[in-house]
């Protein structure tokens, strides 16, 4: 499996656009991206994922770099509501599950 | 609201009892998954059914097991419980293909005494 590295923690000010960095240097061509929150735990919730274009949906923006090694979730205008733990997870080709990591704790401040 | 329900939203219950975790699927979701999280582990996925068939196994104690019914519903059945087995217990279900998103639902939190 590849594996992901994310910063166990950053904080945001409101209203500005948090960027969450994640590494995956061995990622393999036919693996996707995808991006998960935890709110306070509720159920995990489906954020985005990409292949290798970036990904645009209502809720947040996926870059990924073009050697596929690294990617950033972009939350535009972060609010209160948006602090949760945020997991980056590869997913392995032919393998349904997700493999969660320990993920990023984004808090949003006021 | 992802449209997975779980119930019961709590159990406690004491060592070496046995307990049942149901899941509802989303509407027209064949595949369902479980998952553990406890504060030690993380999440961790179980298993996974699609259409009442095993599909995947994870990280799954041979004390705990699962099932699918024909109406999609799944059963997580967790026996001779231990202090260790206390955690959030998650379903989640997605639709066929294996990139389609997973939607959970709210968890069972189990706690063992």
């Amino acid at each position: 499996d590849a594996k992901t590295t994310q910063p166990p923690s950053m904080d945001c000010a409101e209203g500005r656009a948090a960027n969450l960095p994640c590494n995956h240097s061995t990622i393999s061509g036919n693996e996707y991206v995808y991006w998960y929150r935890q709110i306070h735990s509720q159920g995990p919730q489906y954020i985005i994922h990409g292949l290798k274009n970036n990904e645009t949906n209502e809720m947040a923006s996926l870059i990924i770099t073009e050697d596929r090694k690294s990617s950033t979730l972009i939350l535009p205008h972060a609010t209160l509501r948006d602090t949760a733990v945020y997991y980056c997870i590869v997913r392995v080709a032919n393998d349904y599950k997700l493999s969660f990591g320990a993920g990023t704790t984004v808090t949003v401040r006021a | 609201d992802s449209g997975v329900t779980q119930t019961p939203k709590h159990l406690i219950t004491a060592t070496g009892q046995r307990v049942t975790l149901r899941c509802s699927p989303r509407s027209g979701d064949l595949s369902v998954y479980w998952y553990q999280q406890s504060l030690d582990q993380g999440l961790q996925f179980l298993i996974q059914y699609y259409n009442g068939e095993e599909r995947a196994k994870g990280n799954i104690l041979e004390r705990f097991s699962a099932q699918q019914f024909p109406d999609l519903h799944s059963e997580l059945n967790l026996s001779s419980l231990e202090l260790g087995d206390s955690a959030l217990y998650f379903c989640a279900s997605s639709s066929s293909g294996p990139y389609n998103e997973q939607f959970f639902g709210p968890g069972t939190r189990l706690t063992v005494l």
